[in-house]
């Protein structure tokens, strides 16, 4: 089984502060995704990686930042935390090499609010 | 136009009916077509996935894709209050995915 850890599945911070949000997967998949979900805005794309130290910008990167050191983690960092940043923020990876025909699993979900 | 398209509903069906849930895309050249259920609260759960035009089956549930109507349903045959949820569609172009905002199913015992 696929397994995809996120670090927390309840975090409130502090507008202006630095939250970062950890996802880690226990095999040696290369591609990882970062969406955050939005009532009556779906899922929306963040950044995503295809190995390490390699990043591609998404839908809506402004704002947040990744890091991707080792294969197996993939951290999102909101470099200063606003209200509208509050959201569900799903990590996902794909399984195989050739990730265009693989489906995305996800992690739990970290429910992020800024106060 | 968006990328992918469902009813947001909600959709209710009698437990032990059929229910049927559409999506539309908009890229003829999409290649890879998922469906994900989504209880409240969690994260989606993948639950079929179609590249061929046909249908596809998996216990009960049903995946159809058309790609000459750009369009990919999913039947849930015997529907149980446990398939009660949002059920989001995601379609592959190229190298990138893309999901519907969900339909809402609610099973009424």
């Amino acid at each position: 089984d696929v397994k995809v850890t996120q670090s927390s599945r309840y975090l409130v911070k502090r507008t202006g502060e630095k939250v970062f949000l950890e996802c880690v997967q226990d095999m040696d998949h290369e591609n990882m995704f970062w969406y955050r979900q939005d009532p009556g805005l779906g899922l929306r794309l963040i950044y995503f990686s295809y190995d390490v130290k390699m990043k591609e910008k998404g839908d809506i990167p402004e704002g947040y930042s990744v890091s991707r050191e080792k294969k197996e983690r993939f951290s999102l960092i909101l470099e200063s935390a606003s209200t509208n940043q509050t959201s569900m923020y799903l990590c996902a990876i794909t399984t195989g090499d050739d990730y265009s025909n693989q489906p995305q699993h996800f992690g739990d979900g970290t429910r992020l609010s800024i106060l | 136009q968006k990328e992918v398209e469902q009813n947001s509903g909600p959709l209710s069906v009698p437990e032990g009916a059929i229910a049927s849930l559409n999506c539309t895309y908009s890229d003829r050249g999409s290649q890879s077509f998922f469906w994900y259920r989504q209880y409240s609260g969690k994260s989606p759960e993948l639950i079929m996935f179609i590249y061929s035009n046909g249908d596809k089956e998996d216990g009960r549930f049903t995946a159809q894709l058309n790609k000459a109507s750009q369009y990919v349903s999913l039947l849930i045959r015997d529907s149980q209050p446990s398939d009660s949820a949002t059920y989001l569609c995601a379609v592959m172009t190229g190298n990138q995915f893309y999901f519907g905002t969900g339909t809402s199913l609610t099973v009424i015992p």
